[in-house]
C-alpha cells in the first residue's frame, strides 16, 4: 500500500467548473507540498501546508492532520490548469518525501 | 534570478556509459534535492543537500549513483556505469530552509535515455 493516495488518477473538467483532488496519507508528517506538472514537464510548488489552509489566486489547498487528508480546489478552472498535479508528504524527520501517483486534470474549454 | 538550471536537457548515452546530471541552485537557497521521475514510479526523492552536506541518500537506488555539491553554487548526480533502468527524467530542486521551506523551487530536468 502507498504510504500516500491520490484521487482521483484522471479528471476532465468543463472550464468553469469547481475542482477537488484528494490526497490522504498513512504516515506521520511534518508538511505536505502541492506539485504542479505541466505536459511540458516543468514541476512548479503550488504550496507547502502543515495545518489549515492556503490561498493563491484560484487555488486553494486545505488540510486536516486529525484525518490525514489534504485537498486541492481549483475554483473557475481554465485549460490552462490542465496538468498533473501531485501531493508530496514530508515525514517527521523532515527528510523522506512519500509521493503520490498524481492526478492528471484536463479542463475542456 | 534564472530559477535552478540543470544540464543537459537530453541525454542520450549507451548501456556502460558514465553519466553526469549538473545543476546550479537558486543563489542563496541552501538546500538542494535530486528527484527521479518515471512512469512506473512516478517521482523519488534520491538525495538531498543543506549547506553542501548530504543529509539523506537513502533514496539513492543503488552504488552506480552517486552525488557530489562541492560548493553551494552547483551539484552533479553521476552514474557509473549506466543502463537501461535508469532512463527517466532527473529533477533538481532548491529551496531556503530544508524541504519544509517556501520557495521550493524545481529545475525544468534531464531526460536521460539509457540504450
Amino acid at each position: 500500500k502507498n504510504e500516500v493516495e491520490q484521487s482521483p488518477q484522471n479528471l476532465t473538467a468543463q472550464e468553469g467548473e469547481f475542482i477537488t483532488i484528494n490526497c490522504s496519507y498513512s504516515v506521520g508528517i511534518s508538511a505536505l507540498h502541492w506539485l504542479q506538472q505541466h505536459p511540458g514537464g516543468g514541476i512548479v510548488s503550488l504550496f507547502m501546508l502543515s495545518s489549515g489552509k492556503k490561498k493563491h489566486g484560484r487555488l486553494i489547498a486545505t488540510i486536516n492532520i486529525q484525518e490525514k487528508h489534504s485537498s486541492l480546489h481549483i475554483t473557475a478552472s481554465h485549460p490552462r490548469d490542465s496538468a498533473v498535479y501531485i501531493c508530496a508528504a514530508l515525514s517527521n524527520t523532515g527528510n523522506q518525501f512519500y509521493f503520490g501517483t498524481g492526478t492528471s486534470l484536463t479542463v475542456i474549454p | 534570478d534564472a530559477g535552478v538550471i540543470q544540464s543537459p536537457r537530453h541525454e542520450v548515452t549507451e548501456m556502460g556509459q558514465e553519466v553526469t546530471l549538473r545543476c546550479k541552485p537558486i543563489s542563496g537557497h541552501n538546500s538542494l534535492f535530486w528527484y527521479r521521475q518515471t512512469m512506473m514510479r512516478g517521482l523519488e526523492l534520491l538525495i538531498y543537500f543543506n549547506n553542501n552536506v548530504p543529509i539523506d541518500d537513502s533514496g539513492m537506488p543503488e552504488d552506480r549513483f552517486s552525488a557530489k555539491m562541492p560548493n553551494a553554487s552547483f551539484s552533479t548526480l553521476k552514474i557509473q556505469p549506466s543502463e537501461p533502468r535508469d532512463s527517466a527524467v532527473y529533477f533538481c530542486a532548491s529551496s531556503l530552509g530544508g524541504a519544509q521551506s517556501y520557495g521550493y523551487t524545481f529545475g525544468s530536468g534531464t531526460r536521460l535515455t539509457v540504450v
